[in-house]
């Protein structure tokens, strides 16, 4: 199963926005409205971020959203902190019962 | 508070067999899918498999069907994922986490477990 593709790294300074992409196939994010992204710091568990491509769990803070156009999705982070240095994993139902995920993606605060 | 603790890290060697937990509180244990996901030392995410503890429904990634074993006791609110035979490259990290479904599809995962480090070695 091929994971999705994401960025190795990108990087931003405070204050600033940046997105990450997620490309996947029509048989998974093209197909579904099941994107979801996940913030993980060195050493530590995932966390969920956003699901259902644009919603946010409670207590996530609204700097973080997600969109999809056909078969890529993205994760925007707005008003970059120190803190939000991680990677960042997104996720998707593919057909036929299989979640992927992406490779993941280094934030670097600059 | 939902939370899943798991099992503690392993020292094994190859052809040894293993079985790591995951037990969960602060919901209702058997209502709710488990999903177990592997990171191999530096790498990303693998979705490894899924199970409703309410009946032991089970569904597993093709790249790992026959690898493990997914089970799950609900009179101790725990899921298990187990090996027979471990290889050298089971070497990983691996996480449990609600896993949140409908309509026959796997959506999002959360909370996560503090993770189970697993490590192969002769």
């Amino acid at each position: 199963q091929s994971a999705l593709t994401q960025p190795a790294s990108v990087s931003g300074s405070p204050g600033q926005s940046i997105t990450v992409s997620c490309t996947g196939t029509s048989s998974d994010i093209g197909g579904y409205d099941y994107v979801s992204w996940y913030q993980q710091h060195p050493g530590k568990a995932p966390k969920l971020l956003i699901y259902d491509v644009s919603n946010r769990p409670s207590g996530v803070s609204n700097r973080f959203s997600g969109s999809k156009s056909a078969n890529t999705a993205s994760l925007t982070i707005s008003g970059l902190q120190a803190e939000d240095e991680a990677n960042y994993y997104c996720s998707s139902y593919r057909t036929g019962n299989t979640v992927l995920f992406g490779g993941g993606t280094k934030l670097t605060v600059l | 508070e939902v939370h899943l603790v798991q099992s503690g890290a392993e020292v094994k060697k190859p052809g040894e067999s293993l079985k790591i937990s995951c037990q969960g509180s602060g919901y209702s244990f058997t209502s709710h899918w488990i999903g177990w996901v592997r990171q191999m030392p530096g790498k990303g995410l693998e979705w490894m498999g899924n199970i409703y503890p309410g009946d032991s429904d089970t569904r597993y990634s093709p790249s790992f069907q026959g690898q493990v074993t997914i089970s799950a006791d609900k009179s101790i609110n725990t899921a298990y994922l187990q090996w027979s035979s471990l290889k050298a490259s089971d070497t990983g990290i691996y996480y449990c986490a609600r896993s949140v479904r409908c309509c026959g599809v796997t959506k999002w995962f959360d909370p996560w477990g503090q993770g189970t480090l697993v490590t192969v070695t002769s």
